[in-house]
């Protein structure tokens, strides 16, 4: 069936490193893709998508590139901040709907 | 523009009562969609509503329903709950067509704790 793998966490970096949190799917078709951010005691908002192969979301300094050949959408920042501590969830939408299971993101001063 | 905004917020149920957890959506919205999110998961899809009808299901057995009203507002309601029941339910709204492209709007959710 259709799903979303996740890099496990929890991530822990200090502010200004470099951050990537890898996914991948597995689809019949083509979903689109989407990260999603939560904020502790808070519902997830959306923080970018993509909706077709070579398509890259951005948003907040945060990106990722639909790569059809590799199935995955990997969410990178170049120089991550304290408030960028959330856990973070990849997901895809098709026919169905499913979420990875979250990567947890602390970042230290 | 109003968000998805669902309550109550916090819920203390004992095990084999029922539940309704409410949800009202984003202006302009008429598909709402249903997740369960236990502690230190991620949401599991449990329904979708459009057009007052069940519009996909997951994994969840059938003591877990829903419905949707004319103005798009939803309903979950659980039966005879189970400890594992106990976790934080996520309402989203979407607007059906273009749901693959800007993706969810999602409430706060209900945090469920059954004893």
């Amino acid at each position: 069936g259709n799903s979303v793998t996740q890099m496990e966490g929890p991530v822990t970096l200090s502010e200004e490193a470099f951050l990537t949190i890898n996914c991948t799917y597995t689809a019949t078709g083509y979903p689109s893709l989407f990260w999603y951010v939560q904020y502790p005691g808070e519902g997830l908002q959306l923080l970018l998508k993509a909706t077709k192969a070579d398509d890259k979301g951005s948003n907040k300094g945060f990106e990722a590139t639909y790569r059809k050949e590799t199935t995955s959408f990997h969410l990178e920042k170049g120089s991550v901040q304290v408030s960028d501590s959330a856990v973070y969830f990849c997901e895809g939408t098709g026919n169905q709907f499913y979420f990875g299971t979250g990567t947890s993101l602390t970042v230290i001063p | 523009e109003t968000g998805v905004t669902q309550s109550p917020t916090h819920l203390i149920k004992t095990r084999g009562q029922q539940v309704t957890l409410r949800c009202s959506s984003q202006s302009g919205h008429n598909t709402v969609s249903w997740y369960q999110q236990a502690l230190g998961q991620g949401p599991q899809f449990i329904f979708q509503y459009y057009r007052e009808e069940e519009n996909g299901r997951g994994n969840f057995p059938p003591r877990f329903s829903g419905l949707q009203f004319p103005n798009y507002s939803s309903e979950l309601n659980v039966n005879a709950l189970e400890l594992d029941d106990s976790a934080l339910y996520l309402c989203a709204s979407s607007l059906t067509v273009q749901r693959g492209i800007y993706g969810y709007t999602f409430g706060s959710g209900t945090r469920l704790t059954v004893v």
